[in-house]
């Protein structure tokens, strides 16, 4: 089974709204990465989880804040979002983080559309 | 992080015909890797080749990869309209996190 689960698949909130978008692996997978896509653009990486731990933090904006709770799962907590965060918003996983060249193919979620109005 | 580049950016083609799309970087990478992304939709993986690796099939897909000229390109044979997508290399390097291109938007007539 490779797949990684996103809920809700549609969002649409408010400036001053808090919302969370979720996503669930349960390939045993030790790493977990939220990407970005605005329309025709590629996938831009916002964050990675290595065994539950922030790994790797691409300067995102503090109104958006990851969580890990356990392995399987990864969260984004959202908060005073401004229109321009609008996007398409990936989750991924991968078996751990690439490493001695070896490369781990990354698997993607169907994506989170988020409106912020 | 370096990006791939890929080439053309926009590929129309007729059922039954090949489809070929290229991908450039800058500086040297570890592993390069292909993906699908249908309209809205989430990426799908298709083919991770190594930086010691030259060719991988995988399918009607065939991916090389020429690390003196930097570049790689996806061929995808005998085109399908299901093949309709866009299409982007994303490239590793020392972070060995995979970084996307700008993507080739494939149309595939029937």
């Amino acid at each position: 089974d490779t797949e990684v689960t996103q809920t809700p698949k549609h969002l649409v909130m408010g400036m001053t709204n808090k919302k969370s978008l979720k996503c669930e692996q349960h390939m045993g997978h030790r790493a977990m990465y939220w990407y970005k896509q605005k329309a025709k653009k590629p996938p831009e990486l916002m964050f990675v989880y290595s065994y539950e731990k922030l790994s790797i933090n691409e300067s995102v904006p503090s109104r958006f804040s990851p969580e890990c709770p356990n392995s399987s799962l990864l969260n984004l907590h959202l908060h005073a979002l401004q229109p321009e965060d609008s996007a398409l918003y990936l989750c991924a996983s991968s078996q751990a983080l690439p490493a001695g060249g070896s490369g781990n193919t990354i698997y993607f979620g169907e994506g989170s559309w988020l409106t912020v109005v | 992080s370096q990006q791939g580049e890929e080439d053309p950016q926009a590929l129309s083609i007729q059922e039954g015909e090949n489809a070929t799309m290229n991908c450039s970087y800058k500086t040297s990478i570890n592993n390069l890797q292909w993906y699908r992304q249908n309209s809205g939709r989430g990426l799908v993986h298709l083919i991770l080749i190594r930086s010691n690796e030259r060719e991988k099939h995988s399918g009607r897909l065939r991916v090389t990869l020429d690390t003196s000229k930097k570049s790689s390109s996806l061929l995808i044979t005998a085109s399908r309209a299901a093949d309709t997508a866009s299409y982007f290399c994303a490239v590793s390097g020392g972070s060995y996190i995979p970084t996307f291109g700008r993507g080739t938007s494939l149309i595939v007539h029937p």
